[in-house]
């Protein structure tokens, strides 16, 4: 049972916008700011969003976050092929002293 | 390119210690994640490579041990009493601000078996 929870699955056809949620509490996203990471096979996570909704370089600006008060949200615009992966969020917990994940959601192009 | 080398895979039984060393730069703090296969990512703790001082999940509190060495710009995550569900690769991430991991290391395959 994860700390964030996130939809298991979602899904779009190409060019489509899907959303990722991530529901959180006080002591983590309602006071903490969220990240977000891509997960692919055989890969290192890679970090997509930080602080709520800031893109490293590199990452397209279809990708964007927004938080509010203890939820967060990842999506995604003009979905493409390669955009199929497991995406998590993360905060920092100020009650566990400690980084906590949501669960995983699985982002299907169909 | 900033890159995070791990050390290589292990295979260890039961019981056992494992230590999984990553090579760093720099003197951001350093974050140990892992995931188990088939599932999502686990945090075990953060280490400051300048002071050396640590934070753990506490989960892991009692089994892991986290160090750095500033002359290699090393840091190593040691954690004791393997089971068979500490099965997993292990990352070192590097803290770009706020627990955001901008950087991750190849990850090291962990498997405990007897």
């Amino acid at each position: 049972q994860s700390v964030l929870t996130q939809p298991p699955s979602a899904s779009g056809t190409p060019g489509q916008r899907v959303t990722i949620s991530c529901s959180g509490s006080s002591s983590n996203v309602g006071s903490n700011t969220v990240h977000w990471y891509q997960d692919l096979p055989g890969t290192a996570p890679k970090l997509l969003i930080y602080t709520n909704n800031q893109r490293p370089s590199g990452v397209p600006d279809r990708f964007s976050g927004s938080k509010s008060g203890t939820s967060a949200s990842l999506a995604i615009s003009g979905l493409q092929s390669e955009d199929e992966a497991d995406y998590y969020c993360a905060a920092w917990d100020d009650s566990l002293n400690a980084v906590v994940f949501g669960g995983g959601t699985k982002v299907t192009v169909l | 390119q900033v890159q995070l080398v791990q050390s290589g895979a292990e295979v260890m039984r039961p019981g056992a210690s494992v230590k999984v060393s990553c090579k760093t730069s720099g003197s951001y703090y350093m974050h140990w994640v892992r995931q188990a296969p088939g599932q999502g990512l686990e945090w075990i703790g953060i280490i400051n490579p300048s002071g050396g001082g640590t934070t753990y999940a506490q989960k892991f509190q009692g089994r892991v041990t986290m160090t750095r060495d500033t002359s290699t710009s090393t840091i190593y995550m040691e954690l004791s009493s393997l089971r068979s569900e500490d099965t997993a690769v292990y990352y070192c991430a590097r803290d770009l601000e706020r627990h955001a991991f901008d950087i991750w290391g190849q990850g090291t395959m962990v498997t405990v078996s007897s």
